[in-house]
C-alpha cells in the first residue's frame, strides 16, 4: 500500500492528452514539492517534474505539472507511443520519508 | 554530464549484509547542493526510497530500514555507498542510486542504471 494514491492504469490515443493524479495528505503532497518520474521498460527512472510544475533541461514541454492542495497531476499533450511507460509521483513525508505513488501504466492505444 | 553508476555483488545470502558503490562521474560528490541516495525496486512493484546522504556526512533514512542501512560517502574517490545487513529474501530488488538538489534534494535528478541484487543462499 502506497503512500500516495494513483491509478493502475490510464490510456489515451496517439496525440491525444492524458492525466494521470497523485493523491496524499497533508503530511506529505499537502506541505511538500511534487515530482513526477517516467521509467520506460527496463530502464532506470528519469525525473519529469520536479518542485511541482518545473521541468529538467531536455524534458519537452508537453509534459506539464501541477498541484492543488493535497492532491498533484501529470499532464502529457500530444501522446506517442514512446510515451507507453510508468509514471511515479514523488514528495517528502513529515514522517521523515521520501515517499511515492504505486505507479501508472500509460498505454498509448 | 553527471553520471551515476551502481557496483557490487549481485547475490547475497540470507542474514548477510548488501554492499553496493556509486562512482559520481562527471561533477563532484562534494557539492554542497546535492544529496546522494539510494531507492530500490522489487520485481514488479514500485520505488521504495532507502536513504539520503550529504558529502558533509549528515544522512537521512527511512524509518522503516533505518536500524539496517548505513550510508557513507568517500569523497578521495567520488563515490559513496549503502551497507543493509540482516537481509533476507525481501531485500531483493533492483537498487538505483541517485542525486537530489537542494532544496527539495527529495527530487532526484540523476540516476544510475541501477543494479539487481538477488538475495538468496
Amino acid at each position: 500500500q502506497s503512500v500516495l494514491t494513483q491509478p493502475p492504469s490510464v490510456s489515451a490515443a496517439p496525440g491525444q492528452k492524458v492525466t494521470i493524479s497523485c493523491s496524499g495528505s497533508n503530511s506529505n503532497i499537502g506541505n511538500n514539492f511534487v515530482s513526477w518520474y517516467q521509467q520506460l521498460p527496463g530502464t532506470a527512472p528519469k525525473l519529469l517534474i520536479y518542485d511541482n510544475d518545473k521541468r529538467p533541461s531536455g524534458i519537452p514541454d508537453r509534459f506539464s505539472g501541477s498541484k492543488s492542495g493535497t492532491s498533484a497531476t501529470l499532464g502529457i499533450t500530444g501522446l506517442q507511443t514512446g510515451d507507453e511507460a510508468d509514471y511515479y509521483c514523488g514528495t517528502w513525508d513529515s514522517g521523515l520519508n521520501v515517499v511515492f505513488g504505486g505507479g501508472t501504466k500509460l498505454t498509448v492505444l | 554530464q553527471l553520471q551515476l553508476q551502481e557496483s557490487g555483488p549481485g547475490l547475497v545470502k540470507p542474514s548477510e549484509t548488501l554492499s553496493l558503490t556509486c562512482s559520481v562521474s562527471g561533477g563532484s560528490i562534494s557539492s554542497s547542493i546535492s544529496y546522494w541516495g539510494w531507492i530500490r525496486q522489487s520485481p514488479g512493484r514500485g520505488l521504495e526510497w532507502i536513504g539520503n546522504i550529504h558529502y558533509s556526512g549528515r544522512t537521512y533514512y527511512n524509518p522503516s530500514l533505518r536500524s539496517r542501512v548505513t550510508l557513507s560517502v568517500d569523497t578521495s574517490k567520488n563515490q559513496f555507498s549503502l551497507n543493509l545487513n540482516s537481509v533476507t529474501a525481501a531485500d531483493t530488488a533492483v537498487y538505483y542510486c541517485v542525486r537530489g538538489v537542494v532544496p527539495a534534494a527529495y527530487s532526484f535528478h540523476h540516476w544510475g542504471q541501477g543494479t539487481l541484487v538477488i538475495v538468496s543462499s
